[in-house]
C-alpha cells in the first residue's frame, strides 16, 4: 500500500517570506514520481512541480522548489518570496502506477 | 485552447436519482480519472480509465458508474445507490505510457448536493 502523509493542517506566512510545506510517504516502489499541487479558494487543482524518484537534483519552478530525501521518504516544497496568491491548500501526491494518491493537505495562508 | 472541461459547476438533485457529470477533455491524454473530495481530505479515486472501452474500479467505485466510448469524453453517474453522494468531484487525464500515468490535469470540478 502506499501512503501520503501531511502533518502541517495548516501553516500561515507573511508576504515575501519562505515558508516549507512538509510530505512524507510510502511506498515500495522503485519507480515513482512525487507531485505538489495547489488548490485556491477557485478550487481548481493545479500542478506546481514534480519529481522524478530516480533524479537526485532536487526540482524547481520559479520560486517553488522541493527537498527530495529519497530515503527518508521525504519531499517537502519550499516557497520563497511568497505572494498572497499562494493562499490555497496544497497537496503532495504519488504516482506509481495509473492514479495518484494524495495527502490530505495543508492550508496556507499568506498574510500582508 | 487545449484543456479539461466539467459540467455544470454546480448540481442539485433529490435523493433517489441518478445524475451524470461531464468531463472532456482536448488535450489528446490517453487516461481520465475521476475523484471525490470531501472536506479535510485529500482526493479518493472513484474510477479510471486507460483507454477507451476499458475502465477500471478505483478506492471508491462503489455506487458509481462511468462509460468510455470516446477519447474525449469519461462522464460519471452517480447512482441512488451512492450512500452519501453530496461531495466535490473532479475529473482528471494524463498521458500513460506502459500502465504508468505521469502528471495529471485537472478540469474546474462539479460541487454535487444531494437533498
Amino acid at each position: 500500500a502506499q501512503t501520503v502523509t501531511q502533518s502541517q493542517p495548516e501553516m500561515s506566512v507573511q508576504e515575501a517570506e519562505t515558508v516549507t510545506l512538509s510530505c512524507t510517504y510510502d511506498t515500495s516502489e522503485s519507480n515513482y514520481y512525487l507531485f505538489w499541487y495547489k488548490q485556491p479558494p477557485s478550487r481548481q487543482m493545479i500542478l506546481v512541480i514534480r519529481q522524478e524518484a530516480y533524479k537526485q537534483q532536487n526540482a524547481t519552478e520559479n520560486r517553488f522548489s522541493v527537498n527530495f530525501q529519497k530515503a527518508a521518504k521525504s519531499f517537502s516544497l519550499k516557497i520563497s518570496d511568497s505572494q498572497l496568491g499562494d493562499t490555497a491548500m496544497y497537496f503532495c501526491a504519488l504516482a506509481s502506477g495509473y492514479a495518484l494518491n494524495f495527502g490530505k493537505g495543508t492550508s496556507l495562508l499568506v498574510t500582508p | 485552447d487545449g484543456g479539461i472541461t466539467q459540467s455544470p459547476k454546480y448540481l442539485f438533485r433529490k435523493e433517489g436519482q441518478n445524475v451524470t457529470l461531464s468531463c472532456e477533455q482536448n488535450l489528446n491524454h490517453d487516461a481520465m480519472y475521476w475523484y471525490r473530495q470531501d472536506p479535510g481530505q485529500g482526493l479518493r479515486l472513484i474510477y479510471y480509465s486507460q483507454i477507451v472501452n476499458d475502465f477500471q474500479k478505483g478506492d471508491i467505485a462503489e455506487g458509481y458508474s462511468v462509460s468510455r466510448e470516446k477519447k474525449e469524453s469519461f462522464p460519471l453517474t452517480v447512482t441512488s445507490a451512492q450512500k452519501n453522494p453530496t461531495a466535490f468531484y473532479l475529473c482528471a487525464s494524463s498521458f500513460a505510457v506502459g500502465g504508468f500515468s505521469y502528471e495529471q490535469y485537472f478540469g474546474p470540478g462539479t460541487r454535487l448536493t444531494v437533498t
